[in-house]
């Protein structure tokens, strides 16, 4: 497809446990941020890669969080040890290059997570 | 406390009608201010992005003001739509450009 698709778009686990949630960018988008959405709330920043690095993972809660991108493509959020407060709604968004003024943001749909 | 505030929370219009939502930030200093549409279950789109040196731009029936001086942007919706229903998320970008500052968003809701 042409736009952010993410994988699971829901997921539902106990607490505990691991998740691994997927971002699939737009083709040649080089890079490509994290969010999270609380109900109610707007999306707060979680981690952004530009390449297959990570430039600023500076809104990652806690060492439970992590996220990689190792081919510059496909990223994964990885969540250890889940809590029932990191249900939340799991957005990506990539964008041509970072840094720049008017780098659009594109959105995936989001995983919607839900920690038992 | 957070950087980026909206007002109203929720607003109820009658379709045709024209709205007008408000953000007041204090991120300073900032690359841009964008507004976003979020459609309950999807990820946020795009309205507009403004430069601190901008202070209006539109899109179609969607005008966005800026006066950064008081730190204050409007978004106003003019001839609405039963499909303009939906969150509107006022954005603020770090000087970087890079991570965005999202407010919590005015909920809108158009009935006919």
């Amino acid at each position: 497809g042409a736009g952010v698709s993410q994988t699971p778009s829901n997921k539902v686990t106990e607490k505990g446990k691991y998740v691994e949630l997927r971002c699939d960018p737009i083709s040649g988008h080089t890079a490509l941020y994290w969010y999270r959405q609380s109900l109610g709330q707007g999306p707060e920043f979680l981690i952004y890669f530009q390449g297959t690095g990570a430039a600023d993972d500076s809104g990652l809660p806690n060492d439970r969080f992590f996220a990689v991108r190792p081919e510059g493509s496909v990223s994964t959020l990885k969540i250890q040890r889940t809590e029932r407060g990191d249900s939340a709604v799991y957005l990506c968004a990539s964008s041509l290059k970072a840094g720049q003024n008017y780098n659009e943001q594109f959105f995936g749909p989001g995983t919607r997570l839900t920690v038992l | 406390k957070n950087q980026v505030e909206q007002s109203p929370q929720s607003l109820i219009i009658l379709e045709g009608k024209n709205c007008t939502l408000q953000c007041n930030y204090t991120v300073s200093p900032f690359s841009n201010l964008r507004w976003y549409k979020q459609d309950t279950g999807r990820g946020p789109v795009s309205l507009t992005i403004m430069t601190f040196s901008e202070n209006t731009k539109s899109n179609g029936r969607y005008t966005a003001t800026l006066d950064a001086d008081t730190k204050q942007s409007s978004l106003h919706i003019t001839a609405s739509q039963l499909s303009d229903s939906a969150s509107y998320i006022c954005v603020v970008s770090d000087p970087a450009g890079t991570a965005l500052i999202f407010g919590k968003g005015t909920t809108l809701s158009v009935s006919s």
